[in-house]
């Protein structure tokens, strides 16, 4: 069956680290995979598009890689402040590339 | 624009009872997107449309539940009856167009309490 997986933990950092998240899936042959950010109470929030030629993308302080070997994109947040806590999620088009469809989120907590 | 506007913002019914929720998208787009959110099976897509058509309702969990869009700017969820378990957010996303390299836009969402 088709998965979006990522990880259900909360992830703790210290600000000014950075902070990494996960996202595999399965039984996706995604061309583009998409990053958003939720807050408490409000709807998610697009933050990068990758395409699968593009290994890696940046945007100020995030980056995200693409992997279509492992299945895999990874999410940086460098330099990580308390105003990048949030949730999280990992998004591809399915079903012939009409259907978003979510990664269970993973919720970031940046300390002071 | 004012982006995704979903109403209302909190809904408390009681068991048995009917739910409409409403959204309207953004102007000048043509998919529209139903999500239910919960922390056990996080965002989950029920149901969405392509120039107000029905596309696929494969994640609609079951015959209580309705949606409809009879024009461009609106649409309903409709949870008739209600249940406990159908506690959940709901969240109305628009894109303007389907798939690969756009992204969605969501509204604020509408928490339904069911007592």
């Amino acid at each position: 069956s088709q998965k979006i997986e990522q990880n259900s933990e909360a992830l703790n950092i210290q600000e000014g680290k950075t902070a990494t998240l996960t996202c595999n899936y399965t039984n996706y042959s995604p061309a583009y995979l998409q990053w958003y950010r939720q807050d408490p109470g409000r709807g998610p929030v697009f933050l990068l598009l990758i395409r699968e030629n593009e290994k890696e993308k940046r945007k100020e302080r995030l980056k995200v890689t693409f992997d279509t070997t492992l299945k895999q994109s990874l999410f940086h947040i460098t330099a990580s402040q308390p105003a990048d806590s949030a949730t999280y999620l990992c998004a591809l088009w399915a079903g012939g590339g009409n259907k978003l469809t979510f990664g269970t989120g993973t919720q970031l907590k940046v300390e002071l | 624009d004012a982006g995704v506007i979903q109403s209302p913002r909190h809904e408390v019914t009681e068991m048995g009872q009917e739910v409409t929720l409403r959204c309207k998208p953004i102007s000048g787009h043509d998919y529209l997107f139903w999500y239910r959110q919960t922390m056990m099976r996080g965002l989950e897509l029920l149901i969405y449309f392509n120039n107000n058509v029905p596309i696929d309702d494969s994640g609609m969990p079951e015959d209580r539940f309705s949606a409809k869009m009879p024009n461009a700017s609106f649409s309903t969820l409709k949870i008739q009856p209600s249940e406990p378990r159908d506690s959940a957010v709901y969240f109305c996303a628009s894109s303007p167009q389907g798939g690969l390299n756009t992204e969605a836009f969501f509204g604020q969402g509408t928490r339904l309490t069911v007592v």
